[in-house]
């Protein structure tokens, strides 16, 4: 069965410091990883999405991915108030086809200002 | 612009009755996806589908059915509503296996 498991917090972060979200996932087939950001009573939205071992940076936000210990996180630099939401880890296999994505139970995150 | 939108937003419907929540997307996109959201257990796939004629049971299939008849549309059937099926419940697309999917804003439905 895919698991992916992600710390369900709340992780509170004061404003402009760095606020780390971490995700584990069970199924080695995995290939694509994506973080969306889910404000309260509003649907997800893509934040980023990583293929590749190592960083990849968008602006504030950085991803990292380590296949081998099947970890991915998120990096959001200079915490803003409005940051403050539910982050949620999500994996698709590789195959082909268009199987969905197993998301993880997310992370609330709070910026404290 | 683009965009994917469901309908209703709210509904409350009783025990037993045959439901049909609508998702329609404009972006052209092959794969369609209906998603569940409970607390305690996050999103989870309930049907998608590659394309017209094609759908697919998700994770937590069973008393939902989809049908895909045109590209834009997938609506979820829920053939006798039970209490369980409290839930919000996210329809998404994307373009492509390895793409990022879309959502749509959401239908929150109560079942009495």
């Amino acid at each position: 069965q895919k698991e992916v498991e992600q710390n369900s917090g709340p992780l509170s972060v004061p404003e402009g410091a760095i606020a780390s979200l971490n995700c584990t996932y069970s199924d080695r087939g995995s290939q694509s990883f994506f973080w969306y950001r889910q404000y309260s009573g509003k649907s997800p939205e893509l934040i980023m999405f990583i293929y590749s071992n190592g960083d990849k940076e968008d602006g504030r936000f950085t991803a990292q991915l380590n296949k081998a210990s099947q970890y991915v996180s998120l990096l959001i630099r200079d915490s803003q108030p409005s940051d403050s939401a539910t982050y949620l880890c999500a994996v698709r296999r590789s195959g082909g086809g268009a199987d969905g994505l197993t998301f993880g139970k997310g992370t609330h995150l709070i910026i404290q200002p | 612009d683009a965009e994917i939108t469901q309908s209703p937003r709210h509904k409350i419907t009783e025990t037993g009755r045959q439901v049909t929540l609508a998702c329609h997307q404009t972006w052209n996109h092959n794969n369609m996806f209906w998603y569940r959201q409970d607390l305690g257990h996050g999103l989870r796939l309930i049907h998608y589908s590659y394309g017209v004629q094609d759908t697919n049971k998700g994770e937590v299939s069973d008393g939902y059915s989809v049908s895909r008849s045109n590209t834009e549309d997938l609506p979820l059937t829920l053939e006798s509503a039970a209490s369980s099926q409290t839930s919000v419940y996210f329809c998404a697309s994307s373009s492509g296996w390895n793409t990022e999917a879309f959502f749509g804003q959401g239908t929150r439905l109560t079942v009495v």
